[in-house]
């Protein structure tokens, strides 16, 4: 099992881009969770999806995040427009049903100049 | 909603020594308390898990204690390694099987040789 997949592994943009960041959950997990880590602020949970479904949002900072999970193997974490202080490591998880346990990818580290 | 704090923010032990490090959470039902090892640049992996049916889980040379009446959890490392050395999150739900976590923020952890 290759584990839960983010790319990019690093992404380097400029305020005001659109960046987008992508998660394959492992095989059989239903749930899928983006979480945002930062000195400041720690893990901080902005979306998950129950069987493609989104549950809850109310981590996403703003309008300016959105996420969509189109099928049980794909989603992705939109921010447009970037700004500076979205610089941070983005983690996608996933989990099976009926287990807590998260499985968490390598992470996105984004850096908005 | 859940609010989850963990002290120390930061620990240095002796290696061969035992390191502690506590968790206290708001919400009374809250039933499963996971802690997740985080090293430098890396992914947070899950190390042990505990429900709130059961007092004490033990692997090892980590274990974990949960006092439901304090609404308190800690995390027990024996006989330190260099390679302990990490960061160690705290985490806890009140939907076992839902898997909404919330994190604590943190402890680091730093055995010395």
């Amino acid at each position: 099992d290759a584990g839960v997949i983010q790319s990019p592994r690093h992404e380097v943009t400029e305020m005001g881009q659109e960046v987008t960041l992508r998660c394959k959950p492992i095989s059989g997990h239903n749930s899928l969770f983006w979480y945002r880590q930062t000195m400041m602020r720690g893990l901080e949970l902005l979306i998950y999806f129950n069987n493609n479904v989104p549950i809850d949002d109310s981590g996403m900072p703003e309008d300016r995040f959105s996420a969509k999970m189109p099928n049980a193997s794909f989603s992705t974490l939109k921010i447009q427009p970037s700004e500076p202080r979205d610089s941070a490591v983005y983690f996608c998880a996933s989990s099976i049903p009926g287990a807590a346990a998260l499985h968490f990818g390598n992470g996105t580290r984004l850096t908005v100049t | 909603g859940e609010n989850v704090e963990q002290h120390p923010s930061t620990l240095s032990v002796q290696e061969g020594d035992s390191a502690v490090i506590k968790c206290t959470y708001s919400d009374s039902a809250s039933n499963y308390f996971p802690w997740y090892k985080q090293e430098l640049g890396k992914r947070p992996q899950l190390i042990i898990d505990i429900r709130s049916n059961v007092g004490e889980k033990k692997d090892q040379r980590i274990a974990v204690t949960l006092n439901k009446t304090a609404k308190h959890f800690s995390l027990h490392i024996t006989e330190t390694q260099p390679e302990d050395s990490a960061v160690y999150f705290c985490a806890a739900t009140t939907n076992f099987g839902n898997e909404k976590l919330t994190f604590g923020t943190g402890t680091r952890l730093t055995i010395i040789p």
